[in-house]
Parts: structure tokens; sequence; C-alpha cells
């Protein structure tokens, strides 16, 4: 069965940069199949999309935060990363690891969630 | 802002029949995806394509599409169904996805 992990620190200061990653275990992250995402929920809203990347390094961002993300992948590892710069009080959310299906429109295994607070 | 829009919130008698709507300029193109998300979990997948469900969600759960706008329906509802649901699509450039705002459904 499929799992997906993220991790990271749980406490990001303002103006600070926020890094996760997230570790894929039962399948492999090279499976051409898929994107890998991070989608983000801050407390009691709605869920944002933030950015996915396939295997071969090739990136999809949010308009609304490109200039800030960076998601990378590490094949060697089944890792992505997520690196998310100037944080304030609004990057302040619950962020979530999943797999994207390339043809359909579909997230369909999901991390638990890690919940990143930005505050001083 | 979300390029699909929800109804904040819908309630529903147990067992009876209740339908979430998506409206979006992008779902004359793109079909939606369906997510349920209770409190304290991660979303989880119910719908997709119109009408397929992954393995293990109930036939209850039922996908549609029309024109600018996807639907969820949920044939006698549960109270385990009681949840937050989400749809899913592309924005209108079809490279970037976008969620909408979410309908909470109260199951009475």
């Amino acid at each position: 069965q499929l799992q997906l992990q993220e991790a990271g620190p749980g406490l990001v200061k303002p103006s600070e940069t926020l890094s996760l990653t997230c570790t894929v275990s039962g399948g492999s992250i090279s499976n051409s199949n898929y994107y890998w995402g991070w989608i983000r929920q801050p407390p009691g809203k709605g869920l944002e999309w933030i950015g996915s990347v396939y295997y071969s390094g090739s990136t999809y961002y949010n308009p609304s935060l490109k200039s800030r993300i960076t998601i990378l992948v590490d094949t060697s590892k089944n890792q992505f990363s997520l690196k998310l710069t100037s944080v304030t009080a609004a990057d302040t959310a619950v962020y979530y690891c999943a797999r994207q299906f390339v043809v359909e429109n579909l997230f369909d295994f999901w991390g638990q969630g890690t919940l990143v607070t930005v505050s001083s | 802002s979300s390029e699909v829009t929800q109804d904040p919130a819908v309630s529903v008698a147990l067992g009876q029949t209740v339908r979430i709507t998506c409206q979006g300029d992008s779902l004359r193109r793109f079909y939606a995806s369906w997510y349920q998300q209770k409190p304290g979990q991660a979303p989880v997948l119910v719908s997709y394509n119109k009408n397929k469900r992954p393995s293990g969600i109930p036939d209850r759960f039922s996908g549609s599409s029309s024109e600018n706008t996807a639907s969820l329906t949920i044939t006698g509802a549960q109270a385990e169904d009681e949840a937050d649901y989400y749809c899913e699509s592309r924005d209108s450039s079809g490279n970037h996805y976008v969620f909408g705002s979410g309908t909470t459904v109260s199951v009475l």
C-alpha cells in the first residue's frame, strides 16, 4: 500500500524559509503515471494546491505562490520536497503531500499532513 | 480566489439524497474530482472523471457533470457522510489545479 509522510519543522519564523520533505513508500516516485503534489490548508479554511513535480524534475506551481516556492524531487531517496520563502502568518497551515495522476484530475493518495506555524 | 465555486453548506436528513455542486468555466473542458474531509483527517478521493469511484468508496456517492457544473450526489446519506466536500479541477489555462472552497454536509 502506498504511503506518503511529510516531515519538517512545525514552527518557522516570519521572513524565513519553510522546508518540508515527503517520503514515498510502497511505490516508486519514478512511476511515469504520476505527479507528486503539495497542498495546504490554513486552520479552518479550504484546500489550496501549491504545486506539483514529475519524476523528471518538471514542475507546475500555483501562480499566486510561484515567486516563493521551489519543489524538487530526489528519485534516489523516493522523496520530494517543498521550499517556501519569506513566510508570513498567512502561510500557517497544514501541509499535505499527495500523489497526483497525470492523465486524470485527481490526488489519490495523501499524507497525513503536517501543521506548520509561522510565528516569532 | 478559486476558479471553481461551491455552496458553503448543505444539510440532508438521514437516508435522504443530497447533491453538492461545483461551478466554473474550466469545468466545460475538464472533469472535477471530489474529496471528502472529516475533522483532523486528510482528504479522501470519493469521485473522479465525471462518475468513477476509487475502490472502497460506497456506491451511494456518484458524480456527474453538465456544461460548467460538476455535481456529487449522496444517495441515502449516512451519519458517517457528515464532512466537508471539496471539488478540484484545472484552471482555465489547464496547467494548474484549483480546489473549490468546500461544502459542509450536515446529516440530520
